[in-house]
């Protein structure tokens, strides 16, 4: 069983869904909670972090941990065609370098 | 430079070659981070280090894999005698002093063992 298990998708929704996208762990270690977002052919791109359990908005997009249930989500409100890419979460421990990352999820916006 | 830099973009090499990957960090930055990523699939660790030294290096695959930084800057990715299996794209991150997260990524080396 892999530390980090990410819905696999693919997900495709109309143009102004709320998106919601979900990861589970089992590393209790795991303080450090991060969202990338990957378009085709590029390096991933730093969305949202997040140090252990609570909300954080920035825009249209909230990140919730909930450490309890060891269950991390990223929301998209009113979704364009633009957020069409695949998003990663990651999660890493306190004095870790390395994050473990999920296998992302590939979404699609349609106008 | 504005961002991560890595080259060569795309690299096609024989089994068995050896083989040379480029990380040029932002200036200052003073964590490095490397991560191969397979088709669909995520993000593999491999190496992270804090200035020149590699504290953790638990994610190399083999003793076919090695990286070394200098200058607290450029980072070489090396991978002698080339496997099919090692076909993926190599990314590089980096991140300041304060940073706990892999904050900006290079767009990547595209590597493909024939």
């Amino acid at each position: 069983q892999k530390e980090v298990e990410q819905d696999p998708g693919p997900l495709s929704v109309p143009e102004g869904a709320i998106v919601s996208l979900n990861c589970t762990y089992s590393n209790s270690a795991f303080q450090y909670f991060m969202w990338y977002r990957q378009y085709s052919r590029k390096g991933p791109e730093l969305l949202m972090y997040t140090y252990s359990s609570g909300n954080k908005e920035d825009g249209r997009f909230t990140a919730q941990v909930d450490k309890s249930s060891k269950y991390i989500s990223l929301f998209i409100r009113d979704s364009q065609p633009s957020d069409s890419a695949t998003y990663l979460c990651a999660m890493k421990g306190t004095n870790a370098g390395k994050s473990t990352f999920g296998d992302g999820t590939t979404l699609t916006v349609k106008p | 430079g504005a961002g991560v830099s890595q080259s060569p973009s795309n690299k096609v090499t024989e089994k068995g070659k050896d083989v040379e990957l480029r990380c040029d960090p932002i200036s200052g930055h003073t964590a490095l981070y490397w991560y191969r990523q397979s088709l669909g699939q995520g993000l593999e660790f491999l190496i992270y280090f804090q200035g020149n030294s590699a504290p953790d290096k638990s994610g190399l695959p083999s003793d076919r894999f090695s990286a070394e930084r200098t200058g607290g800057s450029v980072s070489t990715l090396t991978i002698q005698r080339t496997q099919q299996e090692d076909s993926a794209v190599y990314l590089c991150a980096s991140s300041d002093s304060g940073g706990n997260t892999e904050a900006f990524f290079g767009q990547g080396t595209r590597l493909t063992v024939v």
